[in-house]
């Protein structure tokens, strides 16, 4: 199975800053996903095969990377934006996410 | 276009409870579908995989044995029967659609299922 390391686990920023999180695989993979999460809602998409943003998310979310290495840029953070964010993979026969990096102020 | 989980509530271990999606305002019969749980403060945990036809299942080695997945392609239904539950299962439940780019492109917004004695 492959695994997903996300650094750091939390980010400490303020708002109007740059914000760069980091999705490491433990093999090569050939697509992945980015998903926010806000306190007591689902996940939502924000970026699909690596660099790709879902629709009606905002152009300040980027993503980069591929084989092991991927990342999530916020290039100047909203109030709004203040959330975790997880990774994700899918395999042949499954789908792995990595642990979650929290943003907050 | 929306995905509605039910069924959750609180349940002994050793019990079992089956919970419920409804999908709208998509083609239901057109998309795989996922359960992806998450435990209180914790991380997304991926659980089981239906194909669009329902003839393939995949399932996380956590839930094997124990969990089944199933759909109902004309009542665009998707359910997922959970037995022999153990206080580790505790979490809320979402009904998650595949996307088109190896993502998961719309989710429910959860129910949760509370495994105590």
């Amino acid at each position: 199975e492959i695994v997903l390391t996300q650094s750091p686990g939390t980010l400490s920023l303020s708002p109007g800053e740059r914000a760069t999180l980091s999705c490491r695989a433990s093999q090569s993979i050939t697509s992945l996903a980015w998903y926010q999460q806000k306190p007591g809602q689902a996940p939502r998409l924000l970026i699909y095969r690596a660099s790709s943003r879902a629709t009606g998310i905002p152009d300040r979310f980027s993503g980069s990377g591929s084989g092991t290495d991927f990342t999530l840029t916020i290039s100047r953070l909203e109030p709004e934006d203040f959330a975790v964010y997880y990774c994700q993979q899918r395999g042949f026969s499954s789908v792995t996410f990595g642990q979650g990096t929290k943003v907050e102020i | 276009v929306q995905l509605v989980e039910s069924g959750g509530g609180l349940v002994q271990p050793g019990g079992s409870l089956r919970l419920s999606c409804a999908a709208s305002g998509f083609t239901f019969s057109r998309y795989g579908m996922h359960w992806v749980r998450q435990a209180p403060g914790k991380g997304l945990e991926w659980v089981t995989f239906i194909r669009s036809e329902g003839n393939k299942e995949n399932y996380a080695d956590s839930v094997k044995g124990r969990f089944t997945i199933s759909r109902d392609n004309p009542n665009q239904m998707l359910y997922v029967q959970l037995n022999s539950l153990r206080v580790d299962d505790t979490a809320i439940y979402y009904c998650a659609r595949d996307g088109p780019n190896y993502d998961i492109d719309l989710w429910g917004q959860g129910t949760l299922v509370t495994v105590s004695s």
